[in-house]
């Protein structure tokens, strides 16, 4: 069976700081992992994917997170935020139906 | 190309009252999904489509049911609402047959359902 734990609810940040959202998983099945963000009142949206080769993966708007086997982690970082990056961010785990996500961390960009 | 549409983006029920969610998807996509949402426990799973013409049970089938009306639609169906069925709801799709793939999964705008 899969998992994923997102072990911080909110994280409150202060703009162009940096970021860390943490995501652990438990997977018995080869791992592909993802983060995706929901902005208020949307549905959410691929942020990136690991699938294989390299462990860095990047997204467009300055977002990566590094698949880490041996702490089973898959952590989101951002060096410096925007306002505009708040929003919910899930982590998620391929299981064997369906992707399994984490309860989410409500990332809280302030002035 | 509107993506994933859901119908009705709001809805209240009263307890025992029955209502149909639509979905509807127009980037030929064969694989479509149900969730819901709540505060603190992320996505869970309600059913999915495969396929057109195969449903199977997810996480938390239990008060719903899905059709998938051909490969554009996929409906979740309340037969006799509950409070604890208070929720948003989202649909999804991804492109390849077959729900275990690494397939991006596109989600709707969701629906928000409360039951009193």
């Amino acid at each position: 069976a899969q998992s994923v734990t997102q072990l911080d609810s909110q994280v409150p940040v202060f703009e162009e700081a940096p970021v860390e959202l943490r995501c652990n998983y438990s997977s018995s099945v080869s791992v592909y992992l993802f983060w995706y963000v929901q902005y208020p009142n949307q549905g959410l949206q691929l942020l990136l994917k690991y699938l294989s080769g390299s462990t860095l993966v990047k997204s467009i708007n300055g977002f990566e997170a590094e698949f880490n086997k041996s702490q089973t982690s898959f952590h989101l970082r951002k060096p410096s935020v925007h306002i505009s990056d708040t929003a919910e961010y899930f982590c998620a785990v391929r299981g064997t139906r369906a992707l399994t996500f984490g309860s989410g961390t409500r990332l809280q960009v302030q002035p | 190309n509107a993506g994933v549409t859901q119908t009705p983006k709001f809805q209240v029920l009263k307890t025992g009252q029955s209502m149909t969610l639509q979905c509807a998807q127009d980037m030929n996509h064969n694989s479509m999904y149900w969730y819901r949402q709540d505060p603190g426990m992320g996505l869970r799973l309600i059913y999915y489509s495969a396929s057109e013409g195969t449903t199977d049970k997810g996480e938390v089938p239990n008060g719903y049911n899905v059709s998938r009306l051909n490969k554009r639609e996929f409906s979740l169906r309340l037969e006799s609402a509950a409070p604890s069925q208070t929720s948003v709801y989202f649909c999804a799709s991804s492109a390849r047959v077959g729900t275990a793939s690494t397939d991006t999964q596109y989600f709707g705008p969701g629906t928000r359902l409360t039951v009193l």
